[in-house]
């Protein structure tokens, strides 16, 4: 029934692992989003995809990895975590570029020890 | 890019009384939506109101509404009769409708409510 889910909610792992997030949603949108929040709330876009290409790729640095295997999902995949990493990270959706409100996932919270 | 301000870091309204929250942006573009979202405790960020700029008539849902001045660039939320529930951070978000590939946010105003 969610309408955009995010797994898992919390993450706790070590420096230098490598760790996924998922995201999955089910409202028929064609955009979806990831934002990091940092620890003063600051919400900052990282990548956004449209119809599973991507349009925004912000500076970030490329051991973050995403992938849209279809339009309902969009993955972000860690590489070598490092401490300054941990963060609040959303997954959001659209319908379609200048469209309306987004709908944001509960939010994933890395934890990089 | 567009940017989105929001210059009150914290604010706090006693329970039943009425609050502003501001918010001031930039572009230079005339076909924008404008949205306030709150994220409780919980973290889930939740969408309060939303504004098409094309649109004179001011958003309202339920205790909340806003003040949308095009020309002045501001957007501010109003909550009337605040309840406990309505503690959180509120952020103003802003989107192009013409090239929105992203919601760009302000830095966000804690509100408490006192009992």
């Amino acid at each position: 029934d969610t309408a955009v889910s995010q797994t898992p909610k919390y993450l706790v792992t070590q420096m230098g692992n490598d760790k996924s997030i998922k995201c999955e949603q089910n409202l028929g949108h064609d955009t979806m989003y990831w934002y990091k929040q940092d620890s003063k709330k600051f919400l900052k876009i990282m990548f956004s995809y449209n119809n599973k290409e991507l349009i925004i790729n912000e500076t970030v640095p490329n051991r973050f990895s995403p992938k849209s295997p279809d339009k309902a999902h969009l993955n972000l995949h860690i590489n070598s975590l490092e401490l300054g990493d941990s963060a609040v990270y959303f997954c959001a959706s659209s319908l379609g570029v200048g469209g309306p409100e987004a709908f944001f996932g509960q939010g994933t919270r890395l934890t990089v020890v | 890019a567009q940017t989105v301000t929001q210059s009150q870091p914290e604010m706090s309204v006693q329970e039943a009384e009425t609050v502003t929250l501001s918010c001031t942006y930039d572009t230079s573009e005339s076909d924008y939506y404008l949205f306030w979202y709150k994220q409780p405790p919980s973290r889930q960020m939740i969408l309060v109101i939303r504004q098409e700029a094309y649109k004179q008539q001011n958003a309202t849902e339920n205790r909340f509404s806003v003040n949308f001045q095009k020309a002045a660039k501001s957007f501010s939320l109003k909550i009337s009769d605040s309840q406990l529930g309505d503690a959180a951070m509120y952020f103003c978000a802003y989107r192009s409708a013409n090239t929105g590939n992203q919601f760009y946010f302000g830095t966000g105003t804690s509100l408490t409510v006192i009992p």
